[in-house]
């Protein structure tokens, strides 16, 4: 198993341009989600999915859009980047199970920076 | 909504000696508490977790333990070793009607040799 994979791992993007940040795994998880990681800031949730077709906001969701049209797949997409937007951001699955949710599993992460 | 504060946002500790990190979460149908260990350009790793119903729950070297009333839980590591140094992150996660992992905003933990 390749586990939850992430491309880029790095990118540097203009003020306004736009781009999605791919995401997969191969754990047949029914819960992903994505993070930005800033300094002193810990882990935010961005957006997050239970299934596919469903998602639902983070903590930081203004400026990013996600869509979850398979189980495998879920990708990010900023839509006119800002400077602010500069992060390493980790996308992460898990499943469901019995008991709520269970141990994440993380990416490597992208690091992006915004000129 | 939803927060969790972590502390200290700094330990530093002499090898061998034991180390604290306390997080406060505010959800009460929160009910899922891992702990995630950060290595420097690495990603997040489980090192240990509890639910709602234990109280406390031990691995080697490292704990957790729950106040399901204070709303607090903590994570201790004891014999300290250089290869403890990293970034600590702990959560927490509801299933009340949402699905949300919140994260505390981290401790990064210096063991000295």
């Amino acid at each position: 198993n390749a586990g939850v994979t992430q491309t880029p791992k790095f990118q540097v993007l203009k003020t306004g341009q736009s781009m999605t940040l791919q995401c997969a795994q191969d754990m047949n998880h029914e819960y992903m989600s994505w993070y930005r990681q800033d300094p002193g800031m810990g882990l935010r949730l961005i957006h997050y999915s239970v299934g596919a077709g469903i998602t639902d906001q983070g903590e930081v969701p203004n400026g990013y859009n996600v869509s979850r049209s398979t189980t495998e797949d879920f990708p990010l997409r900023l839509l006119s980047a800002a400077p602010s937007q500069t992060s390493v951001y980790f996308c992460a699955s898990n499943d469901l199970g019995t008991g709520g949710l269970n141990e994440q599993f993380f990416g490597p992460g992208t690091r992006l920076t915004v000129l | 909504g939803e927060n969790v504060e972590q502390h200290p946002s700094t330990l530093s500790v002499q090898e061998g000696d034991s180390a604290v990190i306390k997080c406060t979460y505010s959800d009460s149908a929160s009910n899922y508490f891992p702990w995630y260990k950060q290595e420097l350009g690495k990603r997040p790793q489980l090192i240990i977790d509890i639910r709602s119903n234990v109280g406390e729950k031990k691995d080697q070297r490292i704990a957790v333990t729950l106040n399901k009333t204070a709303k607090h839980f903590s994570l201790h590591i004891t014999e300290t070793q250089p290869e403890d140094s990293a970034v600590y992150f702990c959560a927490a996660t509801t299933t009340s009607g949402t699905y949300k992992y919140i994260f505390g905003t981290g401790t990064r933990l210096k063991v000295l040799a």
